[in-house]
């Protein structure tokens, strides 16, 4: 079965420091990678994604994201944090035994403290 | 471009109601699906389409119904709703010409059945 796990309910982080947002899948075969942010009481938000490639991607607002096959994750990170940054962060993977079905992770709240 | 609509923003139903959420998009998307977003669960596919007459089922089915009659709209029908469908709804579309794309979301609608 195809999953997606977040294993921080919430993240802290003082403005201007690294954050990581941790991201880790189950699937069978090469996954397509995404993460997406929500802020309150909107939709979701592409930020970015991995195909194939370099296993490092960049994305919108400065962040980045590293695939790591071995360890079957996908953390997203930022080298500087920003109080605007302040949100949830949903990793997502489409499956690749059905193209047409993505799997969401139960969401990690990032907290940017100034 | 509006990009992804979701009418209505908010909606209140007693048990036993039925009621349908709408989804429209202009950006001549084939992929379009519904989510259900709950605390602590990130997001479950409903439904989903990709294309004109044809739908299928995703994760948490019971309960809902979808038709896809033309490209840009994409309604949810809760046939007799329950308390447990008490919720926050996403439609989102994607183009689906390559499992690479990112879909795109709408605003939501808040649904409380009471």
């Amino acid at each position: 079965a195809q999953s997606v796990a977040q294993p921080e309910d919430q993240v802290n982080v003082a403005e201007g420091n690294p954050l990581t947002v941790k991201c880790t899948y189950s699937v069978s075969g090469n996954p397509y990678l995404f993460w997406y942010v929500q802020y309150p009481n909107r939709g979701l938000q592409f930020l970015l994604k991995y195909i194939t490639g370099d296993n490092l991607v960049k994305g919108s607002y400065g962040f980045e994201a590293e695939f790591n096959k071995s360890q079957t994750s996908f953390h997203l990170k930022k080298p500087s944090a920003l109080v605007s940054d302040s949100a949830l962060y949903f990793c997502a993977v489409r499956s690749p035994d059905n193209f047409n079905k993505f799997y969401f992770g139960s969401g990690t709240k990032l907290n940017v403290k100034p | 471009n509006a990009g992804v609509t979701q009418t209505p923003k908010f909606q209140v139903l007693k048990t036993g109601q039925s009621m349908t959420l709408q989804c429209a998009q202009d950006m001549n998307h084939e992929y379009m699906s519904w989510y259900r977003q709950d605390p602590g669960m990130g997001l479950r596919l409903i439904h989903y389409s990709v294309g004109a007459g044809i739908t299928d089922q995703g994760e948490v089915p019971n309960g809902y119904n979808v038709s896809r009659s033309t490209t840009e709209d994409f309604p949810l029908r809760l046939l007799s709703a329950a308390p447990s469908q008490t919720s926050v709804y996403f439609c989102a579309s994607s183009p689906n010409r390559g499992s690479s794309y990112e879909q795109y979301f709408g605003p939501g609608t808040r649904l409380t059945v009471t």
